[in-house]
């Protein structure tokens, strides 16, 4: 029973256009959503994160959008640089803090120079 | 500033050997977790603790053990390894907010 789904595995884009990674989820407690990039051979890193009471997280080039409605994110990349070639997952907690995280499955995200 | 390590980093082992991996963090967090990274799954959850002296199953906890040794160290054994435990972990250790959460460089494990 997959609770947090990334329905695309790889996404490719052009250096400088617009990524767009995408999230569901299942379990309606969920309450606080997180993205981790992760490059080869080392461990995830966190990069922005969004709470069930706002509907868009802005830091920097990366914005985090959230319909609770659609039980659904996702994450803006603008403009993309070959540097964000990654995997990058999704995740939720059901509290900001002291709550087990629950994964996605990934998107390796490509950006084409 | 060390954060998250984990040994061995690397690891081959034969059906029905032991090992243990081990992980540490300098950052003072009562919260630690091991997960497995596979294919097409994500990270999914094998143990963690929430504290020093506590421990709780995640999503895929049959066929290992873990330690939490103090608040710096969570170890994870396997007693009897088979393939299907052929994957990449990760420990990590989250501080008050989950936006602090930290991971090791990861161990890639083969059974053969």
């Amino acid at each position: 029973d997959q609770q947090v789904k990334q329905n695309s595995p790889s996404l490719s884009v052009q250096e400088g256009r617009i990524s767009i990674l995408n999230c569901d989820y299942t379990n309606s407690m969920f309450d606080y959503f997180l993205w981790y990039k992760k490059y080869p051979a080392e461990g995830p890193t966190f990069l922005i994160s969004i709470s069930s009471i706002k509907d868009k997280n802005e830091d920097g080039r990366f914005t985090v959008f959230l319909n609770k409605s659609a039980k659904h994110l996702s994450l803006h990349i603008v403009p993309s640089q070959p540097g964000d070639s990654a995997v990058y997952f999704c995740a939720a907690s059901e509290y900001a803090s002291g709550s087990r995280l629950t994964f996605g499955e990934g998107t390796q995200l490509t950006v084409n120079p | 500033n060390a954060g998250v390590t984990q040994t061995p980093k690397f690891q081959v082992l034969k059906t029905g050997q032991s090992m243990t991996l081990q992980c540490a963090q300098d950052m003072n967090h009562n919260s630690m977790y091991w997960y497995r990274q596979d294919p097409g799954m994500g990270l999914r959850l094998i143990y963690y603790s929430a504290s020093e002296g506590t421990t709780d199953k995640g999503e895929v906890p049959n066929g290992y053990n873990v330690s939490r040794l103090n608040k710096r160290e969570f170890s994870l054994r396997l007693e009897s390894a088979a393939p299907s435990q052929t994957s990449v972990y990760f420990c990590a250790s989250i501080g008050l907010l989950n936006t602090e959460a930290f991971f090791g460089q990861g161990t890639r494990l083969t059974v053969v």
